[in-house]
């Protein structure tokens, strides 16, 4: 089955830096790949994703890219603010099982 | 619209006790799906329904477990014989298409 990895499992930059998350995955059948934002004691929010039929996509401060030939996608944070510390997870869907299999998460800190 | 809720949101037991966890999805969403997020860990697919079936439950831990959505819409989790090591946040996410909404969970906790 489906088996994502995801590095580092924490990071901290300082406000105004960016912020890059990557994640690979072992199915070549999946075809979607979205990101959720989770603070602490809340529940996961969408906050970008991917289909595997594009290889970008950006929306304001934040983008993803999908490698499908290396199975690996990544999430950019650009001038990065206190309030998106929070935990990152990815994720990725097999083909028409409509189920996501998640990374382990990685803990953002941005120091103001 | 009002979002996926889910009820209770901490529900302490018992080791060997039976536990029911209720998810309303956002409506006119046929999939849900449940997930299972230990500390420190990403959510772990459970089961999904595609309208009252169960498509894919293979995430199931063992026969302990079981989920039923009996008219397409409300969802049960229902855990026979609680061991202390199904303590978790139990998610709840329904979708229309392929975005996934999440409730805000519930923290089972067995004794």
């Amino acid at each position: 089955g489906e088996n994502v990895e995801q590095h580092p499992s924490t990071l901290s930059v300082q406000e105004g830096d960016s912020a890059v998350i990557k994640c690979t995955y072992s199915d070549s059948a999946s075809n979607y790949f979205p990101w959720y934002k989770q603070e602490l004691g809340k529940r996961p929010q969408l906050i970008i994703d991917i289909r595997s039929n594009v290889g970008e996509k950006k929306d304001q401060r934040i983008a993803v890219t999908l490698n499908k030939t290396a199975k690996h996608f990544s999430l950019h944070i650009t001038e990065t603010q206190p309030e998106d510390s929070a935990v990152y997870f990815c994720a990725a869907s097999p083909s028409n099982t409509g189920k996501l299999i998640f990374g382990q998460g990685t803990t953002l800190q941005v120091k103001p | 619209g009002a979002g996926v809720s889910q009820t209770p949101s901490n529900k302490v037991t018992e080791k060997g006790k039976y536990v029911e966890l209720r998810c309303d999805p956002i409506s006119g969403h046929t999939a849900l799906y449940w997930y299972r997020q230990s500390l420190g860990q990403g959510p772990e697919f459970l089961i999904y329904f595609q309208g009252t079936g169960a498509a894919d439950d293979s995430g199931l831990p063992n026969d302990r477990f079981f989920a039923v959505r009996p008219e397409g819409s409300v969802s049960t989790l229902k855990i026979q014989r609680t061991e202390r090591g199904d303590s978790a946040v139990y998610l709840c996410a329904s979708s229309g298409s392929d975005t996934q909404y999440f409730g805000p969970g519930t923290r089972l906790t067995v004794l």
